[in-house]
C-alpha cells in the first residue's frame, strides 16, 4: 500500500541556522511529490514539486527538496531559517494509477524558529 | 492565479443545526475536494468531486454529503452537526487527472459545533 512518512512531528531551529524536514513514502509505483506549507488559520500553499524531472526541486521561499529513489525519500531543506518560515509543512505523495481520492497527506511537521 | 474561496472562515453553530460550507474556484478545474483538518491527525478526506453532479467518498464521508450543481461550486452539507465536527475544513481543487498536477487551497474554514 502507498504511504507517506513525515518523520518528525515538530522542528525547531533557531533563526539563521540551517532547516531539515523528513519524508518518506511508501510506493509500488514511480510518486509525484510535493510540499506544502500551512502557515495559522491559512488554506495550504505549495512550495515545490517533484514529477519526474530534475531530481533537485528548487521551491519558493529559498526552499528546496531532493528526490532520492532508493531512499524513497523526499526531504524539505533551506540554508538558513527566517522567523517568518514558522508554520506547518504537509509531504503529499500522488502515484501513477491513483485515483483522485488517493493523493495522500503526511501528518505534518511543525516548525518552530527561535530568535 | 488559481483562487479557491471559502465564503465562510470562522463558524460557530449549534449540535443538530444543518451546515452548509461552500467552496468556489474560478480556473475551470474539473477536480474539487474537501479535507477536515484536526490536530496530530493531519488532512483527511471526506468527498471528491471530478464532475459536475458527480461525487465520490473519501475515508471520512460519515456525517457529511456534498453537492456541486455547477463546476465551480463544491458545497459541503453537516445535515445535523455534532461536537465532533468541529474542525478546520479545507477546499481544494486540481486540474485533471495525470499525477503532475497540484492541489490549490482555499484559506479555511473553522467550524465550532456547541
Amino acid at each position: 500500500a502507498q504511504s507517506v512518512t513525515q518523520l518528525d512531528s515538530h522542528v525547531s531551529v533557531s533563526e539563521g541556522t540551517p532547516v531539515l524536514l523528513r519524508c518518506n513514502y511508501s510506493s509500488s509505483y514511480s510518486p509525484s511529490l510535493f510540499w506544502y506549507v500551512q502557515h495559522p488559520n491559512k488554506g495550504l500553499q505549495l512550495l515545490l514539486k517533484y514529477t519526474s524531472a530534475a531530481t533537485l526541486v528548487k521551491g519558493i521561499n529559498g526552499f528546496e527538496a531532493e528526490f532520492k529513489k532508493s531512499e524513497t525519500s523526499f526531504h524539505l531543506t533551506k540554508p538558513s531559517a527566517h522567523m517568518s518560515d514558522a508554520a506547518e509543512y504537509f509531504c503529499v505523495v500522488i502515484w501513477i494509477g491513483g485515483s483522485q481520492g488517493n493523493l495522500i497527506f503526511g501528518k505534518g511537521t511543525k516548525l518552530s524558529v527561535k530568535p | 492565479d488559481v483562487k479557491v474561496t471559502q465564503s465562510s472562515r470562522y463558524l460557530v453553530k449549534r449540535t443538530g443545526e444543518k451546515v452548509f460550507l461552500e467552496c468556489v474556484q474560478d480556473m475551470d478545474h474539473e477536480n474539487m475536494f474537501w479535507y477536515r483538518q484536526d490536530p496530530g491527525l493531519g488532512l483527511r478526506l471526506i468527498y471528491f468531486s471530478y464532475d459536475v453532479k458527480m461525487k465520490e467518498k473519501g475515508d471520512i464521508p460519515e456525517g457529511y454529503s456534498v453537492s456541486r450543481e455547477k463546476k465551480e461550486r463544491f458545497s459541503l452539507i453537516l445535515e445535523s452537526a455534532s461536537t465532533n465536527q468541529t474542525s478546520m475544513y479545507l477546499c481544494a481543487t486540481r486540474r485533471g487527472t495525470g499525477q503532475t498536477g497540484e492541489l490549490f487551497f482555499g484559506e479555511g474554514s473553522r467550524l465550532t459545533v456547541l
